[in-house]
């Protein structure tokens, strides 16, 4: 069936560094996207989504790219920090439907 | 983004009781909202989809008579693990869904289980 998955399961990264988190997804009619970052023994907490009719969404520190013609999707972190630690996750919508999630990439930042 | 509360956050029961969790959207009335699991190191699972005033939509292998799901008001969802067993331990995760386009899905900090 189709999912959500991801490249790397982990990505090591240098305090102050630019961090880029990769997703590829197979459903071409998804239509939404959104990452989330999960900190250990706690839920997930919404980062930044994107609607398919969008190539590039920025927020606080975070650039969300979609590359639709590859079905890509990936994170950036600028000046990664120490409390960037955690695991991300990418999922995917089709239409109003359920969320289906990648299997998440640990990142590990180091001082 | 938008606030949803979970409690207990963490729970140890003995086997064979029910546990409940209950589930808040505290900024936003959620006619839907989603039950997860998680076992360490993996990816969420979906266990249901709880419709505010209608029974919940079950995942395929997940009993509904064991983990019992009301959605009883807009902003609040209740799971019941019934008579817990110890392979019930586990992470459980609510979430809940803006009604407004795009309709973004917010988590809850989870709660621990534990059955002993």
């Amino acid at each position: 069936g189709e999912s959500v998955g991801l490249h790397l399961p982990t990505l090591s990264v240098q305090e102050g560094d630019n961090s880029i988190i990769n997703c590829a997804y197979s459903n071409s009619a998804s239509d939404y996207f959104i990452w989330y970052k999960q900190e250990s023994g706690k839920g997930p907490q919404f980062i930044i989504d994107i609607r398919s009719n969008m190539d590039k969404r920025q927020g606080q520190r975070v650039t969300v790219l979609l590359n639709k013609t590859v079905k890509h999707l990936s994170l950036q972190i600028a000046a990664t920090q120490p409390g960037d630690s955690a695991v991300y996750f990418c999922a995917e919508r089709e239409n109003d439907y359920k969320l289906s999630f990648g299997a998440g990439t640990t990142v590990t930042v180091r001082a | 983004g938008a606030v949803v509360s979970q409690h207990p956050s963490r729970v140890i029961c003995k086997s064979g009781t029910s546990v409940k969790i209950e589930c808040r959207s505290l900024d936003f009335q959620a006619t839907t909202m989603f039950w997860y699991r998680q076992f360490p190191k993996q990816s969420l699972m979906l266990m249901a989809t709880s419709n505010e005033g209608s029974k919940a939509t079950y995942e395929q292998g997940v009993e509904k008579d064991k983990f019992l799901i009301n959605h009883a008001s807009l902003t609040l969802s209740t799971l019941t693990v019934t008579s817990a067993h110890p392979e019930d331990s586990s992470f459980y995760i609510c979430s809940a869904r803006e009604p407004q386009v795009p309709k973004t899905q917010y988590f809850g900090p989870g709660t621990r289980l534990l059955v002993l």
